[in-house]
């Protein structure tokens, strides 16, 4: 979905080094999430936020920190890389109202992050 | 928590045949059960979703049935094509305000033409 934005598409880095993803939205959405796909074990929730001001921790956090900069901004950070975090990063968001389609998360184009 | 498993984790079919995902939730308070469809080198995106008040749900050649006792919802694709070729994604959560779904582990359905 082209309202989610994220950078880099592409990352390779080397074991120890800080990487930042970042994850841009134009819905106008409160709740912003990040997963981790790994092949055969589908998505897996890192960290959610429900606003700005709002930080929660999903079931695989250890590794990973996250900042929620603005309502259209949260980015993910792994401040010492190490090879098992490999994996396809996704940024989603979600709007809670009543009127809207309320439950429907709605997903960035991924970041393919590599550590050697 | 909520655990949701999906099977099969790879589906092959021909052109034209039909493709049935299932998956089974644990959550018994569980009541909105979306699908995703991940393309290649896309974000997963909803295709259909279907609430605990509803059994069934269709729209063109896409289906979700919902049996809340046996606690498990399955994905119909009728008249496969080859881009329906994707992964797919089932998951579970409880509505509202503390909505975060818990996902099946996806199932790589590849339709041969």
């Amino acid at each position: 979905d082209a309202d989610v934005t994220q950078t880099p598409r592409n990352r390779i880095t080397k074991t120890g080094k800080r990487i930042m993803l970042e994850c841009s939205q134009t819905k106008g959405h409160d709740r912003m999430y990040w997963y981790r796909q790994d092949p055969g074990l589908g998505l897996r929730l890192i960290y959610y936020s429900f606003d700005v001001k709002d930080i929660n921790k999903g079931e695989i956090s250890d590794g990973y920190s996250v900042s929620r900069q603005a309502q259209a901004k949260f980015s993910l950070s792994l401040e010492s890389a190490i090879p098992n975090q490999t994996a396809l990063y996704f940024c989603a968001t979600s709007d809670p109202r009543p009127q809207s389609s309320y439950n429907e998360q709605f997903f960035g184009p991924g970041t393919r992050l590599t550590v050697l | 928590g909520e655990n949701v498993e999906q099977h099969p984790s790879t589906l092959s079919v021909q052109e034209g045949d039909s493709a049935v995902i299932k998956c089974t939730y644990s959550d018994s308070a569980s009541n909105y059960f979306p699908w995703y469809k991940q393309e290649l080198g896309k974000g997963p995106q909803l295709i259909i979703d279907i609430r605990s008040n509803v059994g069934e749900k269709k729209d063109q050649r896409i289906a979700v049935t919902l049996n809340k006792t046996a606690k498990h919802f399955s994905l119909h694709i009728t008249e496969t094509q080859p881009e329906d070729s994707a992964v797919y994604f089932c998951a579970a959560s409880m509505g509202g305000g503390s909505y975060i779904p818990t996902f099946g582990r996806g199932t790589s359905l590849i339709v041969h033409p």
